[in-house]
């Protein structure tokens, strides 16, 4: 079965900090992974994507990686601000047309 | 600038009432999305469209049903068939099997409520 989880469900850091989202997947055939960021009230806005041969990939302070043995992938985020404060969703496309979504993680910057 | 509009931003609707949700975009996209968004659970697929004058049930299409006149526009109607339609919707938006590196773009969705 094609899914996606990520982990964990929410966290609070200290505005500055860093932290590290979690998202496995089983998906397949895979295509490519992306990140999402989701602000209260608004859509997703894609942060970054990963294909099969990537490994690493930063957007400012955002840096995801990816195992595509393992099926693993996380999002860094470095210095967190308080504009940080969003849901993130972790999003695998198989090949084709199929979007598999996580649940997401809800992130709270607190100063 | 390009990008996808839904409107209105907040919907009531009462018993036995249909319903229908606006998308429009600009992007120029062939594909299009509709997505329902529940409290703890992951995105969910009502509809999408990869061509106009074609469209394809997704995960949970009972209850709601869409019309691709146009490339722009993919409107969602939700009827009285919906028995639990409070939800956050998403409309989105992307290039298609022809882009598929390529991002889907989102609107910032409809909040629809039951009176």
């Amino acid at each position: 079965k094609n899914q996606v989880e990520q982990s964990p469900q929410s966290l609070i850091i200290l505005e500055g900090k860093n932290c590290t989202l979690q998202c496995n997947y089983t998906v397949s055939p895979f295509s490519n992974l992306r990140w999402y960021k989701q602000d209260t009230g608004r859509g997703p806005v894609s942060l970054t994507i990963m294909t099969f041969s990537e490994n690493t990939k930063s957007n400012g302070r955002y840096t995801a990686t990816l195992d595509a043995d393992t099926k693993q992938s996380s999002l860094h985020i470095t210095a967190s601000q308080l504009s940080d404060s969003a849901s993130y969703i972790c999003v695998v496309r198989a090949t084709g047309n199929q979007f598999y979504f996580g649940t997401g993680t809800s992130l709270t910057v607190i100063p | 600038d390009g990008g996808i509009t839904q409107s209105p931003k907040y919907l009531f609707r009462k018993e036995g009432q249909n319903v229908t949700l606006s998308c429009e975009q600009n992007l120029n996209h062939d594909a299009m999305y509709w997505y329902r968004q529940d409290p703890g659970q992951g995105l969910r697929l009502i509809y999408y469209s990869q061509i106009v004058n074609d469209f394809q049930k997704g995960d949970i299409a009972e209850g709601y049903s869409v019309s691709r006149e146009k490339k722009e526009s993919f409107p969602l109607t939700v009827t009285s068939a919906q028995k639990n339609p409070t939800a956050f919707y998403l409309c989105a938006s992307s290039r298609g099997d022809r882009g598929t590196h390529q991002p889907q773009h989102f609107g910032d969705g409809t909040r629809l409520s039951i009176l």
